[in-house]
Formats: C-alpha cells, sequence, structure tokens
C-alpha cells in the first residue's frame, strides 16, 4: 500500500539554524500539507499546497516558514532561523482531489537546542 | 468552523464496544464529520467519515443523527491496540482544505 515517507525521521538543530524537513507523498496525489504537534499538545494545521502553490496557511506559519516541491516527488518545510519553540513532531500529508482522507506521514521530530 | 467537543478520555476493556460522542452544534450545512485515529509517535489516521445517518467500515461506524449536532464513533470490541487518541472533526470535504484537530478522546483499553 502506498504511504508518505518523511525524513530524516529526528532532527537535532541548534536555534538560529536552518532545517529542511522532506517528505515524498503518494505518487497521484496533489495536495499537500505540513502539521506540526509539539510534545503533549494537539495537531496544529501549517500550510497546504496544490499546484505549486500555497494553498492555506495557518498563523504558525509565518516568514521563517517555507514549502517547496523541488521536482516532482519530493515535498519540503524550510524553518529559516529555528527557535527553541519550534521543537516538535512535524507531519507530512497528501491527498487526492476526489478522496475523502489525508494520508499522513510518520513525521519528523525536530529538536531545537 | 463548527466547534468540536468530545470526553477528554475513556477506559474500556478488551473485547467492549467503545462508543466515543462528539458534539457539534454549529455545524454547516456542507460539513461532514469525520475521524481520525492516533497512535503515540504516529501521524493521525483517517478512521471514517459521515454526513448523516450511519456509515460503516471495517474498523468502525459513525451514527449521525438527523439533527447532526452529535456523533458517535463506534468501535466493536477493542484489543489493546485500539488505545490511542480519537479526533472528531468537522468540516467541508474539500481536498484543499486544512483539517483542524482539537485535544481528541484519550482512549485506553486494559486487558
Amino acid at each position: 500500500e502506498p504511504e508518505v515517507t518523511q525524513t530524516p525521521s529526528h532532527q537535532v538543530t541548534q536555534m538560529g539554524q536552518e532545517v529542511i524537513l522532506r517528505c515524498v507523498p503518494i505518487s497521484n496525489h496533489l495536495y499537500f500539507y505540513w502539521y506540526r504537534q509539539i510534545l503533549g499538545q494537539k495537531v496544529e494545521f501549517l500550510v497546504s499546497f496544490y499546484n505549486n502553490e500555497i494553498s492555506e496557511k495557518s498563523e504558525i506559519f509565518d516568514d521563517q516558514f517555507s514549502v517547496e516541491r523541488p521536482d516532482g516527488s519530493n515535498f519540503t518545510l524550510k524553518i529559516r532561523s529555528t527557535k527553541l519553540e519550534d521543537s516538535a513532531m512535524y507531519f507530512c500529508a497528501s491527498r487526492t482531489s476526489g478522496g475523502n482522507e489525508q494520508f499522513f506521514g510518520p513525521g519528523t521530530r525536530l529538536t531545537v537546542l | 468552523l463548527a466547534k468540536t467537543t468530545q470526553p477528554i478520555s475513556m477506559d474500556s476493556y478488551e473485547g467492549q464496544e467503545v462508543n466515543i460522542t462528539c458534539s457539534h452544534n454549529n455545524i454547516a450545512t456542507n460539513d461532514y464529520i469525520t475521524w481520525y485515529q492516533q497512535f503515540p509517535s504516529q501521524g493521525p489516521r483517517f478512521i471514517i467519515q459521515g454526513y448523516k445517518t450511519k456509515v460503516t467500515n471495517e474498523v468502525a461506524s459513525l451514527f449521525i443523527p438527523a439533527d447532526r449536532k452529535s456523533s458517535t464513533l463506534s468501535l466493536p470490541r477493542v484489543s489493546l491496540s485500539d488505545t490511542a487518541v480519537y479526533y472528531c472533526l468537522v468540516g467541508e470535504n474539500q481536498a484543499g482544505t486544512a483539517l483542524i484537530f482539537g485535544k481528541g478522546t484519550t482512549l485506553s483499553v486494559s486487558s
């Protein structure tokens, strides 16, 4: 069964450093999303992406964040200058246009020191 | 967006049927009701979606009364592996729409 994959599974970085989180959505999916979950808290929407453009973004997704689909398979989330409060699990998800569910990846645990 | 209210936690034993009720008094005409499951350190996983009456799949049933102001997720004969957080989401079923998660219901299944 096809699945969303994410790399790395765990990333440790120093405050102020740039990080890039990578996702490979399911191949025939057209809609892509990033969510995050701070430890012990709820899953929060960051951004949705379709047709090489951001469709929707939350207040969390400020100028420090960017997304890109650099090729036909990868979907990336970049945090330009990480803060301690960016420490969280980051989940990528994808969806077809006709389906009714978002398929989530296993997540990347980001730890900012 | 319709606000949802569900119990913070529930406990059950293996083999029992578990019903988790979600209130969504302000549900809009175009809104669907969707349930996701999340295991620790994993991404959420779709369980079931419905608009009205009853929906059943191989994992669960979803009961929605006529006024649609609440819904009940029913898990038949739970096992230890059903221990997870269950989220009730209400919103339009459009591909680009963000999922807005609440705190969910933590279900603990014991032997």
